[in-house]
């Protein structure tokens, strides 16, 4: 079964100071690892899709990597507004799509 | 380019009775995914459609059951409502079902009373 696990649960950073997200998984053929972000009360945003180990893709202050067991989300010098939910997510190798979700952490950067 | 959109945006509803969520895809998608998102969990996946008909299935009662229309557009029904059907239900829309980008609405809250 596939399972995703993130940590920390919540993170509190002070805008500008940097740092990472964490996101574990177990899967049988990983078709693709998904990162969204979340607002309160709203749908996730779509961020990132990484396929292979090594990939990495980037957008304003975030940064997703990948490797076989791990991904992690960088936020580097964070502002007030990216505060949210951060979602990972995979598709695993029997699924037409089907997304497996972390349950998120909480960022919350202070000004 | 409307983005994935769901309605109502809130619901409550009485315990045993029956409710019908709406969804219509980001223009050019043809598979709609359902998720089931309690408070400070992540979504859970409900079912799939694609070309109509239901591809793929969670881990969820019969009493939740969907249908996919030809212009894409879905609808999620869940019957004998229970208080902890209260949620946020959330409709991914994306091109093939398989691992492509899925697109998210502003999901529906439902309350059960």
């Amino acid at each position: 079964e596939d399972q995703v696990t993130q940590s920390p649960e919540a993170l509190r950073l002070q805008e500008g100071e940097s740092s990472s997200l964490n996101c574990s998984y177990t899967v049988s053929g990983l078709r693709g690892l998904f990162w969204y972000r979340q607002d309160p009360g709203k749908g996730p945003e779509f961020l990132f899709t990484l396929y292979s180990a090594g990939e990495e893709k980037e957008k304003e202050r975030l940064k997703a990597t990948l490797t076989k067991k791990e991904s992690f989300l960088h936020i580097t010098a964070p502002k007030p507004e990216d505060s949210a939910t951060y979602l990972c997510a995979l598709v695993g190798g029997t699924s037409y799509g089907k997304l497996t979700f972390g349950q998120g952490t909480i960022l919350t950067v202070h000004p | 380019d409307a983005g994935v959109t769901q309605s109502p945006t809130h619901l409550i509803k009485t315990r045993g009775q029956q409710v019908t969520l709406r969804c219509s895809p980001k223009s050019g998608h043809d598979t709609v995914s359902w998720y089931q998102q309690a408070l400070g969990q992540g979504p859970q996946f409900i079912f799939q459609y694609y070309e109509e008909e239901e591809r793929q299935r969670g881990n969820f009662p019969d009493r939740f059951s969907g249908h996919q229309f030809p212009n894409y557009s879905s609808e999620l029904n869940v019957n004998a409502l229970l208080l902890g059907d209260s949620a946020l239900y959330l409709c991914a829309s994306s091109l093939g079902g398989g691992n492509t980008e899925a697109f998210f609405g502003q999901g529906t809250r439902l309350t059960v009373v």
